[in-house]
């Protein structure tokens, strides 16, 4: 079955540590995405990458990095300078950059971050 | 940039029709998308209008008028499973969609 496969689905972290959350997709999907989603929030957009080796800063960005070494992967690493880093954090591939089609978005299952 | 406006809350009773409003503010873009949401779930892709009009999938249809910065979800037949929060999400063409805060229906009986 193609998909994307979000690890860990519930993680807990103490302030001052860095965590790496794992986005792997078997679509053949050219665009990853992270969104991060708080209560009443909406999904706001942390990281995108159209292409292998380039990504780009979302409109949260600070405090997260990425990596797009491989299609497949984009493991997003949430580091010690994000202030408020609990929340649902959400990784969406989609076939090509969005504005060349319907725009769908297909979404993993999320990891939940909670820092202590 | 872009903003979406979507109510916080909607409540409708099982078997009846409700709709779901979403005002936007953009310089351009190419289409809005809708997206459902169960608690604790994945977002999943409902519809899209590229064009102004409506776009019907089996119970659910989606409307669009660029003239007004207006698009709404309707839902139709409501069954309990349809209880989840509903997405509007602007696609800009160059960068990845903008989404709104998202609609919480809640279907009761």
């Amino acid at each position: 079955d193609g998909g994307i496969t979000q690890s860990p689905k519930y993680l807990f972290r103490k302030e001052g540590q860095n965590v790496t959350l794992s986005c792997e997709q078997n679509l053949n999907h050219d665009a990853m995405y992270w969104y991060r989603q708080d209560p009443g929030q909406g999904l706001r957009l942390i990281y995108y990458s159209q292409i292998v080796n380039d990504f780009q800063k979302g409109d949260i960005a600070e405090g997260y990095s990425v990596s797009r070494e491989k299609k497949e992967s984009f493991p997003l690493t949430v580091t010690s300078a994000q202030k408020n880093p609990t929340a649902f954090y959400l990784c969406a591939s989609s076939i090509t950059p969005t504005g060349y089609d319907t725009g769908e978005l297909f979404f993993g299952e999320g990891s939940r971050l909670t820092v202590l | 940039g872009q903003s979406l406006e979507q109510p916080s809350e909607v409540t409708a009773v099982e078997g009846a029709i409700v709709q779901i409003n979403c005002t936007y503010q953009t310089s351009g873009f190419y289409g809005l998308s809708w997206y459902q949401q169960h608690d604790g779930g994945a977002p999943t892709f409902l519809s899209y209008n590229g064009l102004d009009g409506l776009e019907e999938t089996g119970r659910f249809s989606s409307f669009l008028s660029r003239s007004d910065s207006y698009g709404y979800l309707l839902l139709q037949e409501l069954q309990m499973k349809d209880s989840a929060s509903y997405f509007c999400a602007l696609d800009p063409g160059n960068t990845p969609l903008v989404f709104g805060k998202g609609t919480r229906l809640s279907v009761i009986a």
